[in-house]
């Protein structure tokens, strides 16, 4: 089976400062993991991914995260948070066990961004 | 605008009435999936579809809900029976052939059962 687990619920910071997003991932093989952001009112737009290519993995609006197999992590970091970033930040694994591409979404966290 | 849809956004129903939501996907989508959020969760997979053929049922979809795609295109997921425990935002998501392992959602409907 596989899940994710995001460790913080809401994470706080002021505008220009770094973000940390966390998540740590279970799977029984080789996984592929995602971020996906939620704004109010708008659907779930993927951030980036992991498909076992490049560890460190660059994304939209300046996010990027690392895949690190021996601490099961995949965090989400970005050098200096902007107001737009305020949302639910999602962390998804997968795998083709059956031939499709079922998404197991972590609880969320939701990034506060305060001027 | 060439994402995918959903219709109706908001819907408000009574416990015991049915309901039917649709979803467009984006037009050279093959693989379609549906999934449920509720509040203060992430979503969790209901079903999926590759072309018309429904490969993949969670154990979550009850007897009462079914869901179709057709002719491969739009799909529609009817839950019968409303319940109040059926209130969440039910999210549709279609990915391509070449780029199956990006799924791009829709806005949602999200669902108010009184």
């Amino acid at each position: 089976a596989q899940s994710v687990t995001q460790l913080d619920s809401h994470v706080s910071v002021s505008e220009g400062t770094p973000v940390l997003l966390r998540c740590n991932y279970s799977s029984s093989y080789s996984p592929s993991l995602f971020w996906y952001v939620q704004h109010p009112n708008k659907g779930l737009q993927l951030l980036l991914k992991y498909t076992s290519a490049a560890t460190l993995v660059k994304g939209i609006n300046g996010f990027e995260a690392e895949f690190k197999k021996s601490e099961t992590s995949f965090h989400l970091t970005k050098p200096s948070a902007h107001m737009s970033d305020a949302a639910e930040y999602f962390c998804v694994v997968s795998g083709m066990n059956t031939g499709f591409q079922k998404l197991v979404f972590g609880t969320g966290t939701r990034l506060l961004v305060s001027p | 605008d060439t994402g995918v849809s959903q219709d109706p956004r908001h819907k408000i129903t009574k416990r015991g009435q049915n309901v039917t939501f649709r979803c467009d996907p984006i037009s050279e989508h093959n693989r379609l999936y549906w999934y449920r959020q509720t509040l203060g969760q992430g979503p969790e997979f209901l079903t999926y579809f590759q072309n018309e053929a429904q490969l993949e049922k969670s154990r979550l979809l009850s007897d009462r809900f079914s869901a179709e795609r057709p002719k491969g295109s739009f799909s529609t997921l009817e839950i019968q029976r409303t319940e109040q425990g059926d209130s969440a935002m039910y999210l549709c998501a279609s990915s391509g052939k070449a780029t199956f392992y990006e799924q791009y959602f829709g806005p949602g409907t999200r669902l108010t059962v009184t």
